[in-house]
């Protein structure tokens, strides 16, 4: 059974840049959520998806959108990068939106 | 809102000392709660969780139990390792739609001398 996994492991941008985090849920799962994890702190809720619609968001701008797709992988897109951005992004997955959640290694998000 | 709160790290100690990381909890009806830790350049693992009021959850020596009358989660361990130097956070969640996401605390670094 294959874990999830999330790419690319590191990346750095430039303010005001694009960015596309991409994850793969664990095998059987439909149900993805992402977490931003800024140094030193707990990871912050961004949104929810369960079965190809957005099932729940926190307190993020819009410029934070996502998709899932049919496989359920999902991918995170942010929009006008700033440099409080910067943090690790954690993807999870899970049976349904209420299961136990399964965490990938995070995508590491430097803003320059 | 719902939110947690647990003890500022970090903490160190000695090989085979005695852990407790303290957690407390607010929330409206009956959440779940976990712990996780997250091991260096590493993403997060349940250690354990708890379901139900007076629930003990255990995992690897941690051993955890959901008190509704005080809103806490308490991880303890009785002696702890070198490997099990790593952060440790507390974490709930609620129940109804978008409550199926995880609302984390601020995580406590334990460190672990031999």
């Amino acid at each position: 059974e294959t874990g999830v996994t999330q790419s690319p492991t590191h990346l750095i941008k430039t303010r005001g840049q694009q960015v596309t985090l991409r994850c793969s849920s664990q095998s059987g799962h439909n149900t993805v959520s992402w977490y931003q994890q800024a140094l030193g702190q707990g990871p912050q809720f961004i949104f929810q998806y369960y079965r190809e619609e957005e099932n729940g968001r926190g307190n993020f701008p819009p410029r934070f959108s996502g998709l899932q797709f049919p496989n359920y992988s999902s991918e995170l897109n942010v929009n006008a990068l700033e440099l409080d951005d910067s943090a690790l992004y954690l993807c999870a997955s899970s049976g349904g939106w209420g299961d136990e959640q399964y965490f990938g290694p995070g995508t590491r998000l430097t803003v320059t | 809102g719902n939110s947690v709160t647990q003890m500022e790290g970090p903490v160190t100690l000695s090989e085979e000392a005695f852990l407790t990381i303290n957690c407390t909890y607010t929330a409206t009806g009956y959440p779940s709660l976990f712990w996780y830790v997250q091991y260096p350049g590493e993403g997060l693992q349940l250690l354990l969780k708890a379901t139900k009021a007076d629930d003990k959850g255990s995992n690897k020596g941690f051993e955890a139990t959901y008190r509704k009358e005080t809103t806490s989660f308490h991880l303890e361990k009785g002696s702890v390792q070198v490997s099990d130097s790593a952060v440790y956070f507390c974490a709930l969640k609620g129940y109804g739609g978008s409550q199926g996401n995880l609302i984390f605390g601020k995580g406590t670094k334990l460190s672990v001398k031999p």
